[in-house]
């Protein structure tokens, strides 16, 4: 059963760090891409970039580039999403999702509270 | 940015009703869009990939059609388990963008 299980919820200050992971499981790990998604309270779905653990490759919406870094960590089968320099705006809900033509299993999400 | 926009924002009908959502693109996507049903604290679920193809599990009784720049989603006789937000989804030029949503809420 293809499974991806994330962190669980984060609570932080502006201007902290944030790792946040999603480990898979059910698959072969570096066969699919894996995306992450945001979703800002009561709001919709935005595409954040999507790395290929099979050739530690990353491409990032330019809308998130330098703000967020994607990983992927093979010998775990695990992604990760981080952040140097948290902001208030930060605080959304993200997904991971297995990714070949398109997003088909999704992680149960990860909420990050970021506030003062 | 391909912008895709949806509608109605809500759908109000009654179990049993058929439903049809709408998503269109600013340019064309080819068949490369999908459909996710989302419901309340749940991730989204994965309903139609390459507009017409059902992904699996998902009932007969939703359907896709449509190519370049519009797109429908039906739901031919409505569940009380249907009723959710629906978001196309485009891969067809990068970075990849969502619709807004459709919310398909019980009269």
């Amino acid at each position: 059963e293809v499974q991806l299980v994330q962190s669980g919820p984060e609570v932080k200050k502006p201007g902290e760090s944030l790792k946040i992971s999603c480990q898979a499981s059910g698959y072969t790990f570096t066969d699919y891409w894996i995306a992450w998604v945001r979703q800002m309270p009561g709001k919709g779905l935005e595409w954040m970039g999507i790395t290929y653990p099979g050739q530690s490759q990353t491409t990032y919406n330019p809308s998130f580039q330098g703000q967020v870094t994607i990983s992927a960590d093979k010998s775990i089968s695990t992604a990760f999403l981080q952040w140097n320099r948290l902001k208030a705006s930060d605080t959304a809900t993200y997904y991971c999702a297995r990714h070949k033509a398109v997003p088909d299993y999704w992680g149960q999400g990860t909420l990050v509270t970021v506030a003062s | 940015e391909i912008v895709l926009t949806q509608s109605p924002a809500t759908l109000s009908l009654s179990p049993g009703e058929r439903a049809t959502l709408s998503c269109r693109a600013s340019q064309s996507v080819s068949t490369y869009l999908a459909w996710y049903q989302q419901k309340p604290g749940q991730p989204p679920r994965l309903v139609i990939y390459d507009a017409s193809n059902r992904a699996t599990g998902v009932p007969a009784r939703f359907s896709g059609s449509g190519s370049g720049t519009s797109f429908i989603l039906t739901i031919s006789s409505l569940e009380p388990e249907d009723f959710a937000l629906y978001y196309c989804h485009q891969r067809s030029d990068w970075p990849q963008t969502f619709g807004q949503g459709t919310k398909v809420e019980i009269k």
